[in-house]
Order: C-alpha cells, then structure tokens, then sequence
C-alpha cells in the first residue's frame, strides 16, 4: 500500500512546548514538502527538500525546523517561536520537484492550547 | 516572487447550476495544474495542462489553460453534491533552476440542494 502518513492526525499542545509532526512516504519520490493551511485559506509553503540532506525555506518558515536525513522521512517541527502555530499542516512529496504532481498525506491538525 | 490568485474565493451555487473558478498568475507559466480538496481531506491532483490554449475535459470538468499561459479556468458543469470542496490551481514557471509549484488561493465550492 504506497502513499505518504502522517500522524498523528490530531495533536494538541500546551504554548511553548516544541511539537514534531511526522511525514513518512514510500514512493520512492525526491522531494517532499511541507505546507501550512488556516480555515478557509489557501496552501502556504513552510519548508521543502529534493534531496536527502537538503531542504529550502518556504515562504512562512519562521518558527519551524526541519530535516531530511533519509528519503522517505521528512519530520516538521514547530517551535515555540511559532506565534500562532494552531493549523492544519499538509505534507507531500512528488517525484523530483519542480513541476511534478504532488501526492499529499492526510494531514495532521494541530491545535495549542 | 510569483504569486497565484484565484477568484472567487467562495461560490455557492444551486445543484445543477455551473460553477467557474479562474486563476490568474503574474508570470507566464510553463505549465499549471489542478487540485481538489475535500472538506477535511487533502489536497488530490485533478489535471495538468501544458501547452498555450491547451483544453483538456474530465466528464462534467472542463479544464483550460490561457493563450498567454499565465491563466486558467476550471468549469464544472451541471454541479452535483459530489463536487463540494476548494479547488487549488497550482502552476510553475519555467527556466527558472529549482522553482516549485506555487498554490493558488483556492475556491470553495458548497452545493445548494
């Protein structure tokens, strides 16, 4: 059964705790991306990577880390410094970046309380 | 950097009614594709569409890609309650190294009974 997890699906938190969201994909694919989506909003990029050790800011990565030590894993973690990290967090992966068709995991809500 | 608009931001319509949403970037693209999202789900790739004026056709999607390649549309005719959720284009310039697809901001579609 290929594809890209996520888990949990739901996590709570108390603020200023430091939380990691897991993304797992056997797809076999380069790149994985994560993405950041409030209610009623649209996908905005956090970080993403298309190769092993390697990884790009996205456009709201202030408050977040990541790391990309084997191909299949690609773990975000969201820091204290993240001012409203409540939201709904997307992570996926395509073959080899750039234009290629992105599959996306289910999805982990995270709620801090 | 590149940004991708997407209007309208909400629709409403009757069931059996047409439904339109437009996207629009401020750069000329190499190519464009198409996400659905259902309520609570994740994003999953519909369509891509490459070449200038390019029209590709789903069932009751019709799918088009502008002359200038920096606009599409996704028409849905005859809506049904199946067809409820945001719908994200998402395009990528070309010659540009390592440029990744950027999101656009997403329609909601909900479905009057």
């Amino acid at each position: 059964d290929g594809g890209i997890t996520q888990s949990p699906k739901y996590l709570f938190r108390k603020e200023g705790q430091n939380v990691t969201l897991s993304c797992e994909q056997n797809l076999n694919h380069d790149a994985m991306y994560w993405y950041r989506q409030d209610p009623g909003q649209g996908l905005r990029l956090i970080y993403y990577s298309q190769i092993v050790n390697d990884f790009q800011k996205g456009d709201i990565a202030e408050g977040y880390s990541v790391s990309r030590e084997k191909k299949e894993s690609f773990p975000l973690t969201v820091t204290s410094a993240q001012k409203n990290p409540t939201a709904f967090y997307l992570c996926a992966s395509s073959r080899s970046g750039g234009a290629d068709t992105q599959y996306f995991g289910p999805g982990t809500r995270l709620t801090v309380l | 950097g590149q940004q991708v608009m997407q209007i309208p931001q909400y629709q409403h319509v009757q069931e059996g009614e047409d439904f339109t949403t437009y996207c629009n970037s401020s750069t000329t693209l190499s190519n464009i594709q198409w996400y659905k999202q259902r309520p609570g789900g994740h994003p999953v790739f519909l369509i891509q569409l490459v070449k200038s004026g390019e029209v590709k056709k789903q069932k009751r999607l019709t799918f088009q890609f502008g002359e200038a390649k920096k606009n599409s549309s996704l028409h849905i005719t005859a809506t049904q309650t199946t067809d409820v959720g945001t719908y994200f284009c998402a395009g990528h310039r070309s010659n540009f190294g390592n440029e990744k697809l950027t999101f656009g901001t997403g329609t909601r579609l909900t479905i009057i009974p």
